[in-house]
């Protein structure tokens, strides 16, 4: 059983366009995490959110916590090819300090 | 400190020979993390370690893997015997040892091919 379940698993849409990415549990996590990873790398943390409610933003990328910091989303706005990578959410549970890791949204920006 | 240095970035094995994958955490960093990803897969937990403990062993196969993180050098993933099914990217990641509010560090991996 995936604890933090991440839709879709596969997006291909045009440059420009507007997409969100979700990750979705029915645990609480105390933090969350969005990373991403090009192939041949590995993964790159994007933001941590902490606070029920909160919203980050970093350039055209907006992440959000929910109330009940059971889910997040990631909104990009106005994709570009450079955006193309597999995006992983990763949350921790109280003060352990592991994370729990969804299956990832892999996302490929046609030109 | 360029950030976590896993080596060697590629490594082949035949059936049978013995893999030892690297990792040397983030100055700073005394928690490391290893884990397995497949092609197009996410990532999958192995082991999670502080300096000589092992903390999380529940993701490694209780066969053939073994992993260390002594007090004075890298980390150590080692597999035994290896299998075709064992070909796959492994990452390390580290994180320090206070506040949830840090993410994890991860190296570029080591892909290992079992022929």
């Amino acid at each position: 059983t995936q604890l933090l379940e991440q839709s879709p698993q596969f997006l291909s849409i045009q440059e420009g366009e507007n997409l969100t990415v979700y990750c979705n549990s029915s645990s609480v996590f105390s933090s969350l995490q969005w990373y991403r990873q090009e192939p041949g790398e590995g993964p790159v943390l994007l933001v941590t959110v902490v606070t029920g409610g909160e919203v980050k933003k970093l350039k055209r990328l907006t992440f959000q916590f929910g109330d009940a910091r059971k889910d997040s989303s990631l909104h990009i706005t106005a994709a570009q090819p450079g955006d193309t990578g597999l995006y992983l959410c990763a949350g921790r549970r109280d003060s352990n300090y592991q994370l729990i890791w969804g299956a990832g949204t892999k996302l490929i920006i046609k030109p | 400190n360029a950030g976590v240095m896993q080596n060697p970035r590629h490594l082949v094995r035949r059936r049978g020979q013995e893999a030892r994958l690297r990792c040397s955490p983030m100055k700073g960093h005394s928690h490391v993390y290893w884990y397995r990803q497949l092609p197009e897969e996410g990532l999958k937990f192995m082991v999670y370690l502080q300096k000589e403990n092992i903390i999380d062993e529940s993701g490694m196969p209780k066969e053939r893997f073994s992993a260390e993180f002594p007090k004075e050098g890298p980390s150590i993933l080692r597999i035994q015997q290896v299998v075709r099914g064992d070909s796959a990217a492994y990452f390390c990641a580290s994180s320090p040892p206070e506040s949830e509010a840090y993410g994890y560090t991860f190296g570029s991996g080591t892909r290992l091919t079992v022929v």
